[in-house]
């Protein structure tokens, strides 16, 4: 089946330490994103990339790195100079729509918990 | 991006159509309507979007007013499953580059 995966689905971590959340997808699309959602919040755009070894800054980057190393493939790291870090962490994939716009998927998330 | 206002919580009853409203009264005239809806704990879900014409596919209908200054989401036989926080966005198009803005949406709840 064709999707993006998030592991893990829950992840608790102590103040202090970086954490590596996952996001793969096998749909062979060329743009991954990453969003941050806090409880009865919209989405806010943490990166973005567009193509391999290229990524942008979003809304809210600071105290967040990503790689892209390959296409599959966007990991997102959660530093200790992020201040809240705890929050559902979404990955999407896009590609275009029949009229020419990104068309994003949605991977299950990620639930961190900081303390 | 043209700014969007919802309301932030309706109700429907099972079977009957839920109409789900949303003002997008600065849109331009290349700026284009999406919708997604997020079910509890899980992430988005691509729905359906439009510039001008009303659309239509298998999951909904949207109905874009002529002077485009809203839009309407109908799902005409809503099921519990409908439960959740439907988004409407407007956006640019930049040739596949777009990127979403997610305010916080109207939720809907289907009552049985």
């Amino acid at each position: 089946d064709g999707g993006i995966t998030q592991s893990p689905k829950y992840l608790f971590r102590k103040e202090g330490q970086n954490v590596t959340l996952s996001c793969e997808q096998n749909l062979n699309h060329d743009a991954m994103y990453w969003y941050r959602q806090d409880p009865g919040q919209g989405l806010r755009l943490i990166y973005y990339s567009q193509i391999v070894n290229d990524f942008q800054k979003g809304d809210i980057a600071e105290g967040y790195s990503v790689s892209r190393e390959k296409k599959e493939s966007f990991p997102l790291t959660v530093t200790s100079a992020q201040k809240n870090p705890t929050a559902f962490y979404l990955c999407a994939s896009s590609t275009r729509s029949r009229t020419g716009l990104a068309e994003q998927y949605f991977g299950p998330g990620t639930r961190l918990t900081v303390t | 991006d043209a700014k969007t206002t919802q309301p932030p919580s309706m109700d429907c009853a099972e079977g009957r159509a839920a109409n789900l409203p949303c003002n997008h009264s600065t849109i331009s005239g290349n700026e284009y309507v999406y919708w997604y809806r997020q079910i509890h704990s899980q992430g988005p879900q691509y729905i359906i979007h439009g510039l001008k014409n009303n659309e239509t596919n298998e999951m909904a209908s949207l109905i874009i007013t002529e002077d485009r200054k809203s839009s309407t989401l109908i799902l005409p036989h809503a099921t519990l499953r409908d439960t959740a926080v439907y988004y409407c966005i407007v956006l640019l198009s930049n040739f596949g580059n777009e990127k979403l803005t997610f305010g916080t949406g109207t939720r809907l709840t289907i009552i049985p």
